[in-house]
C-alpha cells in the first residue's frame, strides 16, 4: 500500500460526458502528479500541483483540468469525453519540490468511454 | 529535454534464467534514474533508484541496475527469474534538481516461463 488513494477505481461513461477523478496523497506529501497510461502512449505526465498551486504541465488536453484543495487532495476533471480518453489515470505524490523525484503511485482509476 | 528508451516491449525468460531489461537515457545534465514495476491491476512501485552515489544500485526483490555514463544506460538485471517477477517494468528519468516530473519509458513486459 503506497498510501495514495484514488477513487473511483473503475468508471464507465459515454462520449461527451464529464467525469471527476479524485486523489488523496500520502499523509504529509505536498506534491500531486497526474499521469495517463494508455496502450499506445505509455505513461504520459499530465499535470503537477504543489501545495495547491500548479507547478508543471505536460500533455494535458484543454478539455482536462485539475486542482489541489487546501487539504491537499486533488481532482482531475475530464470533459467532453472521447473514445480516445479511455485509459488508466494515475495519481502520484511525493513530499518535496525538486529532490530525487521518487513518486508514490495510487492504484489508478480506469476510465472507459463508450 | 530528458527521455528514456526501453529496448524491447516484451521480454520472455525461463524461470531461473537471467533477467535483463534495457534502458538508455538522454539527458543534458547528470540525471536521476529509476526503475518501477507494475503488477497487474496495481499502481507503479519503486524497484530502485540511482541518485549519483554508487553506480551499482540494489533494489527490492533481488533486482539491481548499473549506471553507465559512457553508454548512457541503466539496465535492470536479476540473476534468477521467479514466476512472481512477471510484470511491466518502467524506466524513468528526472533531473537531480528542480521540479521536473519523472519521464517514463514505454515499459517492458516481462513474462516468466515455468
Amino acid at each position: 500500500d503506497s498510501g495514495v488513494t484514488q477513487t473511483p477505481k473503475h468508471l464507465i461513461t459515454a462520449t461527451g460526458q464529464r467525469v471527476t477523478l479524485r486523489c488523496s496523497p500520502r499523509s504529509g506529501d505536498l506534491s500531486v502528479y497526474w499521469y495517463q497510461q494508455s496502450l499506445d502512449q505509455g505513461l504520459q505526465f499530465l499535470i503537477q500541483y504543489y501545495n495547491g498551486e500548479e507547478r508543471a504541465k505536460g500533455n494535458i488536453l484543454e478539455r482536462f483540468s485539475a486542482q489541489q484543495f487546501p487539504d491537499l487532495h486533488s481532482e482531475l476533471n475530464l470533459s467532453s469525453l472521447e473514445l480516445g480518453d479511455s485509459a488508466l489515470y494515475f495519481c502520484a505524490s511525493n513530499p518535496v519540490v525538486g529532490g530525487p523525484g521518487e513518486l508514490f503511485f495510487g492504484e489508478g482509476s480506469r476510465l472507459t468511454v463508450l | 529535454a530528458q527521455s528514456v528508451t526501453q529496448l524491447g516491449s516484451h521480454v520472455s525468460v525461463s524461470e531461473g534464467a537471467l533477467v535483463l531489461l534495457r534502458c538508455n537515457y538522454s539527458s543534458s545534465v547528470p540525471p536521476y534514474l529509476f526503475w518501477y514495476v507494475q503488477y497487474p491491476n496495481q499502481g507503479l512501485q519503486l524497484l530502485l533508484k540511482y541518485t549519483s552515489a554508487a553506480t551499482l544500485v540494489k533494489g527490492i526483490n533481488g533486482f539491481e541496475a548499473e549506471f553507465k555514463k559512457s553508454e548512457t544506460s541503466f539496465h535492470l538485471t536479476k540473476p534468477s527469474a521467479h514466476m512472481s517477477d512477471a510484470a511491466e517494468y518502467f524506466c524513468a528519468v528526472s533531473p537531480p534538481s528542480g521540479n521536473t516530473p519523472l519521464v517514463f519509458g514505454k515499459g517492458t513486459r516481462l513474462s516468466v516461463i515455468a
